[in-house]
């Protein structure tokens, strides 16, 4: 299975940007990197995804690094309803979604 | 509300016990997975398929899992037996092959599993 390494733990204050790093030194070029999130008794959700360029929408940023072996999720301003596990993961589009143990985010009010 | 739909969204059963859980996925999505998680833990890949065929199944998935996914709609996954070790919550997801590259996949709710 895809192999991705993540903090275990992350703070952040409310309001302020959050930056969630993810190694995935084994990635190959047509993989897709994946971020889902995971709140609090409820199932994972989707946040973003992306090949090798940048990619923005209403929850993230997600920045992949021009090697692509690492990409950062980029919250930019946390609030207490982002306080939840992330999960970084690689695969092809036609693969199965592979979660490893996550980062888990605190939001301080 | 992610548009699937799991049943029941909590199950109790004694050990020994069998129990089926049912997953309603997006009408159009032509992919349902099933994942197990218990806590701490990352969901854990149990099997998935493509319209009604199974294409993957876990090691994890011993012979008293079974899933079926009739007509390529909705999904049941039995337990035959329970073990309390089968206690965790079962989830399921749905996705579209038919985006490039890499669609996002949609989970429900889960299904709380305790054996006692």
């Amino acid at each position: 299975d895809a192999k991705t390494t993540q903090p275990n733990s992350m703070e952040s204050n409310e309001e302020e940007p959050v930056h969630l790093p993810c190694n995935h030194s084994t990635i190959s070029g047509t993989d897709y990197i994946h971020w889902y999130r995971q709140l609090p008794s409820q199932g994972p959700e989707y946040v973003i995804h992306g090949l090798t360029s940048n990619v923005n929408n209403r929850m993230a940023s997600l920045a992949i690094a021009e090697d692509r072996k690492s990409s950062t999720l980029i919250l930019h301003r946390a609030t207490l309803r982002d306080a939840a596990v992330y999960y970084c993961m690689f695969h092809k589009g036609y693969q199965k979604v592979t979660f490893g143990i996550g980062t888990k985010l605190q939001v301080i009010p | 509300d992610t548009g699937v739909s799991q049943n029941p969204r909590h199950k109790i059963t004694k050990r020994g016990q069998n129990v089926t859980f049912r997953c309603d996925p997006i009408s159009e999505h032509n992919r349902l997975y099933w994942y197990r998680q218990t806590l701490g833990q990352g969901p854990e890949f149990l099997t998935y398929f493509q319209n009604e065929a199974q294409l993957e199944k876990s090691r994890l998935l011993s012979d008293r899992f079974s899933a079926e996914r009739p007509k390529g709609s909705f999904s049941t996954l039995e337990i035959q037996r329970t073990e309390q070790g089968d206690s965790a919550m079962y989830l399921c997801a749905s996705s579209s092959t038919r985006g490039r590259g890499g669609t996002e996949a949609f989970f429900g709710q889960g299904t709380r599993l305790t054996v006692v």
